[in-house]
């Protein structure tokens, strides 16, 4: 079975400094990984995932296969990125029908 | 669109007592997921239906729960009798079933059984 582990759960930031989000994973076969995130008083939504490489919102996130990672990165914080946010896993070729999610982060922009 | 809607927004139950949570999916949406989020375990994958058919029921804790899903725009999940450790926020997501479609989540619902 795949697991998604988040390893800090509150993560504060000044604006405009850099914010990386952890996310490592363990899954033997070949996985698709998933960036979701929650607003205040928002629905959980999709924010990116690995295979259409995008940068969504000013956030990048590589697949290390090596490392089993999918860390979610950028480079200047903005308030409005203040959120909860969950690394998820599915094996490839599953899409949403076995997407296994971690126990998220919270992120607090400082401004 | 308005989206997943899912009601109600809050419940607050006694032990013992039937809980029944609803979700309508996006119009055109053939799968439908129910997951519930906590504190200790984050989000726990409960049930799915594709096509109105539960697919992978194994997320279920117990045979207190049951979901149901009579027709493409509505579902149900009942949790009878209800316990203390049933408190949790539950999310109804919807998705097409394209691989590469994103799941869409409900504003979820607030379950405090006391």
């Amino acid at each position: 079975a795949q697991r998604v582990t988040q390893p800090e759960k509150l993560l504060s930031v000044f604006k405009g400094a850099p914010v990386e989000l952890k996310c490592n994973y363990s899954y033997s076969g070949s996985p698709e990984l998933f960036w979701y995130v929650q607003y205040s008083r928002q629905r959980l939504q999709l924010l990116l995932r690995h295979i259409s490489r995008e940068s969504i919102k000013g956030f990048t996130a590589d697949l290390n296969k090596g490392e089993t990672s999918f860390h979610l990165k950028k480079p200047f914080a903005q308030e409005e990125d203040s959120a909860m946010y969950y690394c998820a896993l599915s094996p490839a070729g599953y899409g949403n029908n076995r997407l296994a999610f971690g126990k998220g982060n919270q992120v607090v922009v400082i401004p | 669109d308005a989206g997943v809607i899912q009601s109600p927004r809050h419940e607050v139950t006694e032990m013992g007592q039937e809980v029944t949570l609803r979700c309508k999916p996006i119009s055109g949406h053939n799968s439908l997921f129910w997951y519930r989020q906590t504190m200790m375990r984050g989000l726990e994958l409960l049930i799915y239906f594709n096509n109105n058919v539960p697919i992978d029921d194994s997320g279920m804790p117990e045979d207190r729960f049951s979901a149901k899903m009579p027709n493409a725009s509505f579902s149900t999940l009942k949790i009878q009798p209800s316990e203390p450790r049933d408190s949790a926020v539950y999310f109804c997501a919807s998705s097409l079933g394209s691989i590469l479609s994103p799941l869409h989540f409900g504003n979820g619902t607030r379950l405090t059984v006391t």
